[in-house]
């Protein structure tokens, strides 16, 4: 099946530190991927959709430049958290969708833990 | 809004019974999607129902979708321990967004 990888698995750093995450899909060209966050117990929130060489496209309330994405090819594409605060920590998913059409399945990773000290 | 919401948020039952969620919506939807979340973990995806389809299976697993009511179950038969973890429903609307949409979740629990 699918598979996306997702790197780091968890993350501890200090306030102010930019962190890197990285999203990949193994064996599949992702046209899209998406990255969300999750709070405990709670359901997953979408942060951005990113298209192969375009601009991500970020949800209402999501500051694009806090959360820089990257999509720069069909396999893939990194969140970059700049300059970090204690309030971003959280776990963080991305997917990834292998074509255009809605009625494909999206495909996670396995998640990135930040936190933030 | 477009997001889901499960019933119930939590459900406990023994190994070997069957485990029955709901998800209702407001929308209306190209299609709707289950996914299982493990603690601490990704998403795998389970089953994708169209909304022109009524019911769907894949192995201990079936899901029903009721666009006039708009609710969908989940229901997972015969369950083993290994099923314990969070449940979502997810939808893509019509409306021309492709993004899913995840509902509230289900924390089922089996108890060995």
């Amino acid at each position: 099946g699918a598979v996306v990888s997702q790197h780091p698995s968890r993350v501890i750093c200090k306030s102010g530190t930019s962190v890197k995450i990285e999203c990949r899909s193994l064996d599949f060209q992702a046209t899209t991927m998406f990255w969300y966050r999750q709070f405990p117990k709670k359901s997953l929130m979408l942060m951005a959709t990113s298209n192969e060489g375009s601009k991500a496209t970020y949800e209402q309330g999501v500051e694009k430049d806090k959360f820089l994405i990257n999509h720069a090819s069909l396999t893939l594409s990194t969140l970059t958290v700049t300059s970090a605060h204690p309030e971003d920590s959280s776990f963080y998913i991305c997917s990834a969708r292998a074509g255009d059409l809605s009625n494909q399945p999206q495909h996670f990773g396995d998640g990135t833990r930040l936190s933030i000290l | 809004s477009q997001q889901g919401e499960e019933d119930p948020q939590a459900l406990s039952i023994q190994e070997g019974e069957n485990a029955t969620m709901n998800c209702s919506y407001k929308t209306s939807i190209n299609n709707l999607q289950w996914y299982r979340q493990n603690s601490g973990r990704g998403l795998v995806h389970l089953i994708l129902i169209r909304s022109n389809e009524r019911e769907k299976h894949s192995g201990r697993l079936r899901v029903t979708l009721d666009t006039s009511k708009k609710s969908s179950s989940l229901l997972i038969t015969a369950s083993r321990a290994a099923d314990t973890a969070s449940y979502f429903c997810a939808l893509i609307s019509n409306f021309g967004n492709e993004k899913l949409t995840f509902g509230t979740g289900t924390r089922l629990t089996i108890i060995p």
